[in-house]
């Protein structure tokens, strides 16, 4: 089984909708994040979280909100879609063990907005 | 500030030919270095990671760095290609002392021709 799921695995909504994206992991991890990637422009940092109370923006979080329910869960929410949102979304985990931390993928959710 | 520069969007290498990615940097202290590759509709996994011990780093599946601090390059090398390698391949950065967030470059899409 993966260590880090993302729910839906791709999704198309139309401009103006609430989404909601899931991410579990069985890691064990106190970190947490969410990246969109784009093509030419890599990946880039939407919200992470050291734990539970713990939450913090990112370079790109405008449009943005996110939840984590549980260690385990971490939620991003587009409150209300747009069409520059379309990008594929990953979660990641770290340990948090020290400075150099390996980040841990989900599989990704490929977002279309209409 | 720190950032990474990828030189080079797209790759293409002969199978049994070296692999070559080219990684500068830019960081205003001493950086922690990675590369992580992502294999089609897969996340990010990690291939091997600098964090100032060894300036020549060994990963998986037989891919190696070497950090130069004159340079400040970060390359990935492989001696012989194979067509598992076929992937997209992202350098990232870290400055050390104290938890900062990772700064991915844009990415580099190796091609291997049978």
């Amino acid at each position: 089984d993966a260590d880090v799921t993302q729910t839906p695995r791709n999704r198309i909504t139309k401009t103006g909708k609430r989404i909601m994206l899931e991410c579990s992991q069985t890691k064990g991890h106190d970190r947490m994040y969410w990246y969109r990637q784009d093509p030419g422009l890599g990946l880039r940092l939407i919200y992470y979280s050291f734990d539970v109370k713990d939450i913090n923006k990112g370079e790109i979080s405008d449009g943005y909100s996110v939840s984590r329910q549980a260690q385990a869960k971490f939620s991003l929410s587009l409150e209300s879609a747009i069409p520059n949102q379309t990008a594929l979304y990953f979660c990641a985990t770290s340990p948090g063990q020290g400075l150099s931390d390996t980040q841990y993928f989900g599989p990704g959710t490929r977002l279309t907005v209409l | 500030a720190q950032s990474v520069t990828q030189l080079g969007s797209h790759v293409s290498v002969s199978e049994g030919a070296l692999v070559l990615l080219r990684c500068n940097y830019s960081s205003s202290v001493p950086p922690y270095l990675f590369w992580y590759v992502q294999y089609p509709n897969q996340g990010l996994q990690l291939l091997l990671k600098y964090t100032s011990a060894a300036t020549l780093v060994k990963g998986i599946n037989g891919f190696e760095a070497e950090f130069k601090k004159s340079e400040t390059s970060f390359h990935l090398t492989k001696p012989s290609a194979h067509m598992s390698d076929a992937a997209e391949y992202f350098c990232a950065v870290s400055p050390s002392g104290g938890y900062q967030k990772v700064t991915f470059g844009t990415g580099t899409k190796l091609q291997v021709i049978p």
